[in-house]
């Protein structure tokens, strides 16, 4: 699976929006990105996933460059309920095994 | 409702004592996990299982064990030989043969060894 950068930390006001920016220069033709986030002491929660097109569902958009090389989670309107830590993980579709989690994005909406 | 249940949230033991986290599905799901997640760090698989019967190691699997009688269940038992099992303990399961490869987790269990 390909490697994520990603920042440590991002602020956000809240009522603005929130893009969480991922680095994935090695990713190959046959590999998702995935988008996950955990919120202090809770289960990770999946958000989104893409392979080429952006995607939008009811918690977020996925925007993913044409080159796929990196991506951005977009929360259009974000509440301090989405302070959490924010996870890219890029793998190959219908793959079994692990999700590998890095140490994601510290997200702090503030008010 | 459907989903993952892990019991109990918070968990104390002694060291040197055997303890053992549970897991439930109601999802049909067929493969389940389990990882491990110290403080400010990501996670780290344990286990996982794509089938009853059948389960292998991930990357940390010393002085962990785990059992698949029931499509429903996935029970990780956290052994004496464990040389630091104070953590935060998260299960997940995957619907088998899905083109995509999203997990679903439960709330965690939280051990600590006194």
């Amino acid at each position: 699976d390909a490697k994520t950068t990603q920042p440590t930390s991002m602020d956000c006001a809240e009522g603005r929006a929130a893009n969480l920016p991922c680095n994935h220069s090695t990713i190959s033709g046959n590999e998702y990105v995935y988008w996950y986030r955990q919120i202090h002491s809770q289960g990770p929660q999946y958000i989104i996933h893409g392979l080429k097109n952006n995607e939008t569902n009811e918690m977020a958009s996925l925007i993913i460059t044409e080159d796929r090389k990196s991506s951005t989670l977009i929360l259009p309107h974000a509440t301090l309920r989405d302070t959490a830590v924010y996870y890219c993980i890029v793998r190959v579709g219908g793959s079994q095994g692990n999700l590998i989690f890095g140490k994601g994005t510290k997200l702090s909406v503030k008010p | 409702d459907g989903g993952i249940t892990q019991s109990p949230k918070y968990l104390f033991r002694k060291e040197g004592q055997n303890v053992t986290l549970s897991c439930e599905q109601n999802l049909n799901h067929d493969a389940m996990y389990w990882y491990r997640q110290d403080p400010g760090q990501g996670l780290r698989l344990i286990y996982y299982s794509q089938i009853v019967n059948d389960f292998q190691k991930g990357d940390i699997a010393e002085g962990y064990s785990v059992s698949r009688e029931k499509k429903e269940s996935f029970p990780l038992t956290v052994t004496s030989a464990q040389k630091n099992p104070t953590a935060f303990y998260l299960c997940a399961s995957r619907k088998q043969g899905s083109s995509t490869d999203t997990q679903y987790f439960g709330p965690g269990t939280r051990l600590t060894v006194l």
